[in-house]
């Protein structure tokens, strides 16, 4: 257990439904970082939050995806209007200022029937 | 960030050293060697990083070659828990910028009994 959790763990959804992802970093980490992860690949890089900013997305974050982290905190990560392509697990991950290493949660596998 | 190249699989028994390579020629001097290893269904886990010199841990051994443009990753006495995808990812340092995490495919490790 590295510290980060995220809820839920397993995602079934039907095409076309909304989907919101939640990530609890490690408590002193003002780092938060989101990735996606297709079977056999390696992870993608999402998006990027330090404190409550979000500073960097990806490309891959189309205009149906939206991530939020409004305390600095948590954060979520939503899909709107799934598409079977959208089935991969996401991971997040979170990190200090002082430290060079981002530690992961176990990731929601997200399935889109 | 440095593209980096690795096997995609290596065999290993157990008790015995593993040693993983990994080839980035496009390294800059700004550049840390990072590794991870993600066994099956878990987030990824750091293991070690290194900028020039070589590195220890209770995990792992860092060698890095004078020109920096490969190195490799040494588990002493590989058990059938290290078997596991292990990533190589040349970066920033963090301190630089919210420095995302390029995976690539990654050497799948096999420890046998």
């Amino acid at each position: 257990d590295t510290g980060v959790s995220q809820d839920p763990r397993h995602k079934i959804t039907k095409r076309g439904q909304n989907v919101t992802f939640r990530c609890d970093p490690i408590s002193e980490h003002n780092r938060l970082y989101w990735y996606r992860q297709t079977l056999g690949q390696g992870p993608e890089f999402l998006t990027y939050f330090q404190n409550e900013a979000q500073l960097e997305k990806s490309r891959l974050l189309s205009d149906r995806f939206s991530a939020e982290r409004p305390k600095g905190s948590f954060s979520t990560l939503e899909i709107q209007r799934t598409e079977q392509g959208d089935s991969a697990m996401y991971l997040c991950a979170s990190s200090s200022d002082y430290y060079n290493e981002q530690f992961f949660g176990p990731g929601t596998r997200l399935t889109v029937l | 960030d440095a593209k980096t190249t690795q096997p995609p699989s290596m065999d290993c028994a157990e008790g015995r050293a593993a040693n993983l390579p990994c080839n980035h020629s496009t390294i800059s001097g700004n550049e840390y060697v990072y590794w991870y290893r993600q066994i099956h269904s878990q987030g990824p886990q750091y293991i070690i990083h290194g900028l020039k010199n070589n590195e220890t841990n209770e995990m792992a051994s860092l060698i890095i070659t004078e020109d920096r443009k490969s190195s490799t990753l040494i588990l002493p006495h590989a058990t059938l828990r290290d078997t596991a995808v292990y990533y190589c990812i040349v970066r920033v340092a963090v301190e630089t910028s919210g420095s995302r995490l390029t995976f690539g495919e990654g050497t799948q490790l096999t420890v046998n009994p």
